[in-house]
């Protein structure tokens, strides 16, 4: 199985703060490449597929990119209803696995 | 809407089985492929099973293999997952998703706790 390696394991930061969250897959995975959110208590919700497609009603202070092993989940101007886990998917290879999350809070 | 409401859960003793359901609404449930994904208390999340749009193929991780069946009734637009001889290492909670071919796993039910203990 595809191993995916997220740091930090927790951030904190300040509102309006630039952030960026790193996933590395253990071998490449050609960009298929996703970022979901999960609040507290809530299930998961898409962020971003593909390394960088905005999924439905997302705001535009989400971006991803990335190739081969490496992406990056930035948010430009953190806001308070950021405050969440972050998890990285790889759907490259069978079976799809999940990225341990980063946990992200306001400072 | 997309909704998945996911029902079934609860406590049960090792070795016994559960039924969990999944009741989709909001968009052509036989149109895509389900899945179940379960996330351990304090831990990350993990792929269980898969079911094609049609039900004629499906995917299990290793640790369910031959103790879990993933179904769907197309009729009733809801997904099942039948889980037979549980393990106390089986507690979690249990997510529906929905497949869409480009986009992936993208919308979700809300969870169900399945706690497998004595």
């Amino acid at each position: 199985d595809i191993q995916m390696t997220q740091s930090p394991s927790f951030l904190s930061a300040s509102v309006g703060e630039r952030v960026t969250l790193s996933c590395k897959a253990s071998q490449n995975i050609n960009k298929y490449l996703d970022w979901y959110q999960q609040k507290l208590g809530e299930a998961p919700k898409l962020l971003i597929y593909n390394t960088n497609n905005l999924h439905t009603g997302i705001p535009s202070r989400f971006s991803g990119s990335g190739s081969g092993t490496d992406y990056t989940l930035t948010i430009s101007s953190l806001q308070p209803e950021d405050v969440a886990t972050y998890f990285c998917l790889q759907r490259n290879s069978w079976p799809d696995t999940f990225g341990a999350g980063t946990k992200l809070e306001l400072k | 809407e997309v909704q998945l409401v996911e029902s079934g859960g609860g406590l049960v003793q090792p070795g016994r089985s559960m039924k969990l359901s999944c009741a989709a609404s909001g968009f052509t449930f036989n149109n895509y492929d389900m899945a179940w994904v379960c996330q351990a208390p304090k831990k990350g999340l993990e792929w269980v099973a898969t079911i094609s749009y049609d039900g004629s193929s499906t995917y299990y991780r290793d640790s369910v293999k031959g103790r879990f069946t993933i179904s769907r009734d197309n009729a009733k637009s809801t997904l099942y997952l039948q889980m037979d001889s549980l393990r106390s290492e089986d507690t979690a909670t249990y997510y529906c998703a929905r497949s869409e071919l480009i986009a992936g796993w993208d919308y979700w039910g809300q969870g169900v706790m399945v706690t497998v203990s004595s």
